[in-house]
């Protein structure tokens, strides 16, 4: 199977504190990418940051981190001392690479609802 | 960066008339274009992979005569919904695959409303 799952359906967090999306995908190929999006109100969907799955180095990009696990099949996302501009929607999402060429689908997660309270 | 624009951004209509949304990819090439809806509050599900100069390819469950779409250029696809009716009202967003790079881009996102 294919799936991407964010067992987090909402989380509430206050101002400063730091908070964990979690994000676990299935997938049977061994050559993937996983993303996470970001999606406010307004509804479009901002890239935050795309992993292939040879490189599991875990990556920083300012109050964000990744953790990527591939004996767990997990790629957890961080948010350092949140902030009320973070409260949005984030989702994981999947393509998996088919033997032989890609198909760029991407397979995403239910999403997870953030809300960073002042 | 790479630009992909929807219009319009939203639209309401009557039930029983179509809808045409489009889709372009403004500074590159877009080999294959997707088109996902989204209902409130759920994640995007991919409808349809539209690839130029060939017909689309639709997922499971989805009706290619009530969703028809159309990608006569290398940058514009179209998504046309025929003969809306209220449970069509849902947010379409289209993404573009750019050829040389491989990188995805989406659109703003289309949400339409039939009354």
């Amino acid at each position: 199977a294919q799936k991407v799952t964010q067992a987090q359906t909402e989380i509430s967090v206050v101002e400063k504190e730091d908070v964990t999306l979690d994000c676990v995908y299935e997938t049977r190929d061994t050559t993937y990418y996983l993303f996470w999006y970001k999606q406010p109100p307004s509804g479009e969907l901002v890239f935050l940051i795309r992993r292939n799955s040879f490189d599991e180095q875990n990556e920083i990009s300012g109050r964000y981190s990744w953790n990527f696990q591939k004996s767990t099949s997990s790629f957890n996302f961080t948010i350092t001392a949140s902030q009320v501009v973070d409260s949005a929607v984030y989702f994981c999402a999947l393509i998996p690479l088919n033997y032989g060429g890609a198909t760029n689908k991407l397979i995403f997660g239910t999403g997870t609802l953030l809300a960073v309270q002042p | 960066g790479a630009v992909v624009s929807q219009h319009p951004s939203w639209v309401i209509c009557k039930s029983g008339t179509s809808v045409k949304i489009e889709c372009r990819s403004l500074d590159f090439q877009a080999t294959t274009m997707f088109w996902y809806r989204q209902f409130p509050k759920q994640s995007l599900m991919l409808m349809a992979t539209s690839n130029e100069g060939s017909k689309a390819t639709y997922e499971q469950g989805v009706e290619k005569d009530k969703f028809l779409i159309n990608h006569a250029s290398l940058t514009l696809s179209t998504l046309t919904v025929t003969s809306a009716h209220p449970e069509d009202s849902s947010f379409y967003i289209c993404s573009a695959h750019e050829a040389y790079t491989g990188e995805l881009f989406f659109g703003e996102g289309s949400r339409l409303t039939v009354l």
